[in-house]
């Protein structure tokens, strides 16, 4: 199962919107409604952002939010926040013996 | 609250044995599947293992099967990670991860803080 494919990084001003892709397959993003998003700050665990595609865990913020278009996965952060700057992972379900695929992770700067 | 708490990472030489932990708690352990997830140094995350629930299924990564053994003690609310025959690109921080069910990946709802396993002669 090959990793999902995620930009290396993206940026932003405090204020604007970014939205990272992660882009799979027909065998994962495209083939069920389970993709999650997860930010780590570092030397932190990972936090679950995004479920489902789009549902938000109670306690994240609405600026986070997520949608899919077939085989790729997006995560849109409004109103950009010095917080914000983290690594981001998209995950997905794959049905197979290997249930979990992740990205690479994007690096997102808040400029 | 939830909390899981890794334990167990060390320095380890190349084709030893090393066996992690993560020692559960704030919620019924017996019903949900579990996971492994590491993150090399610099790296992505990359899914490891998972247990169901009822320890019934468990499945593996490509690069550490047929090395890796996971397992649960549901009377300790503890999940296990046996690791042998350890190679250099195993090196990486271990985290224990809960599915948001009995064991179908779809995801995780809460981590650990991870443990560094670090393999090197």
């Amino acid at each position: 199962q090959s990793a999902l494919t995620q930009p290396a990084s993206v940026s932003g001003s405090p204020g604007q919107s970014i939205t990272i892709s992660c882009t799979g397959t027909s065998s994962d993003v495209g083939g069920y409604n389970y993709v999650s998003w997860y930010q780590q700050h570092p030397g932190k665990a990972p936090k679950l952002m995004i479920y489902d595609v789009s549902n938000r865990p109670s306690g994240v913020s609405d600026r986070f939010s997520g949608s899919k278009s077939g085989n790729t996965a997006s995560l849109t952060i409004s109103g950009l926040q010095a917080e914000d700057e983290a690594d981001y992972y998209c995950s997905s379900y794959t049905g197979s013996s290997t249930p979990v695929v992740f990205g690479g992770g994007t690096k997102l700067t808040v400029l | 609250q939830v909390q899981l708490v890794e334990s167990g990472g060390g320095v380890v030489q190349p084709g030893r044995s090393l066996r992690l932990s993560c020692a559960a708690s704030g919620f019924t352990f017996s019903s949900y599947g579990m996971h492994w997830v590491r993150q090399a140094p610099g790296k992505g995350l990359e899914w490891v293992a998972v247990i169901w629930y009822d320890g019934s299924n468990k499945y593996y990564a490509d690069s550490v099967k047929g090395r890796f053994t996971i397992s649960r003690d549901n009377s300790k609310n503890a999940l296990y990670l046996q690791m042998n025959s350890l190679r250099d690109e195993d090196t990486a921080v271990y985290y224990c991860a809960r599915d948001n069910v009995g064991g179908a990946g779809y995801f995780f709802d809460y981590w650990g803080q991870g443990t560094l396993v670090t393999v090197s002669s």
